[in-house]
């Protein structure tokens, strides 16, 4: 069984520039969920895709954007980053059944965002 | 809105001590909570999850976790402290809907040797 993978695991990018980071799910899972987590504390919930729609979004200006695909895998955009968009991006993914949840996410390890 | 709060962002003990690590939760929290581990440089794990059906949670690792109304409060134990045990560990609630969360701040172990 494959885990969730995330691509890429570190990269540095410039104020105003854009940024795509890429995520496959594990194998059965059909929801991706994306996080941020600044240095020193916890994820915070950017946006969830459950069959390549939005399910759900913390509270993220527009410019963070996201997309599933039909296989499942997800980007997570990001437009005019900021100095404070640096942080680990976490992907995760899980099995959902409609608007419940089973509780459990699987987590890949992160992509590490610097913004100089 | 539904949060979590937890108490000591860094917490030391010695190997094959008592660890214990804190957290409250909003009254308001559905009875759903949970506790991940992160060890470095790696994504989040679940150790364990309580949903109602038994106040005291048995996890991996060794880990456990009592949910008491009372107190609000969900703590993380372990009898005794490992060197593989030093990592962050998060406590976490359910959002409104699907395997969304809301993360606490985290607590640092480290496992004195």
């Amino acid at each position: 069984e494959t885990g969730v993978t995330q691509s890429p695991t570190h990269l540095i990018k410039t104020r105003g520039q854009q940024v795509t980071l890429r995520c496959s799910s594990q194998s059965g899972h059909n929801t991706v969920s994306w996080y941020q987590q600044a240095l020193g504390q916890g994820p915070q919930f950017i946006f969830q895709y459950y069959r390549e729609e939005e399910n759900g979004r913390g509270n993220f200006p527009p410019r963070f954007s996201g997309l599933q695909f039909p296989n499942y895998s997800s980007e997570l955009n990001v437009n005019a980053l900021e100095l404070d968009d640096s942080a680990l991006y976490l992907c995760a993914s899980s099995r959902q059944l409609g608007l419940a949840g089973n509780g459990e996410l699987f987590f890949g390890e992160g992509s590490r965002l610097t913004v100089l | 809105a539904q949060s979590v709060t937890q108490l000591g962002s860094h917490v030391s003990v010695s190997e094959g001590a008592l660890v214990l690590l804190r957290c409250n939760y909003s009254s308001s929290v559905p009875p759903y909570l949970f506790w991940y581990v992160q060890y470095p440089n790696q994504g989040l794990q679940l150790l364990l999850k309580y949903t109602s059906a038994a106040t005291l949670v048995k996890g991996i690792n060794g880990f456990e976790a009592e949910f008491k109304k009372s107190e609000t409060s969900f703590h993380l134990t372990k009898p005794s402290a490992h060197m593989s045990d030093a990592a962050e560990y998060f406590c976490a609630v359910p959002r409104v809907t699907g395997n969304q969360f809301y993360f606490g701040t985290g607590t640092s172990l480290t496992v004195i040797p």
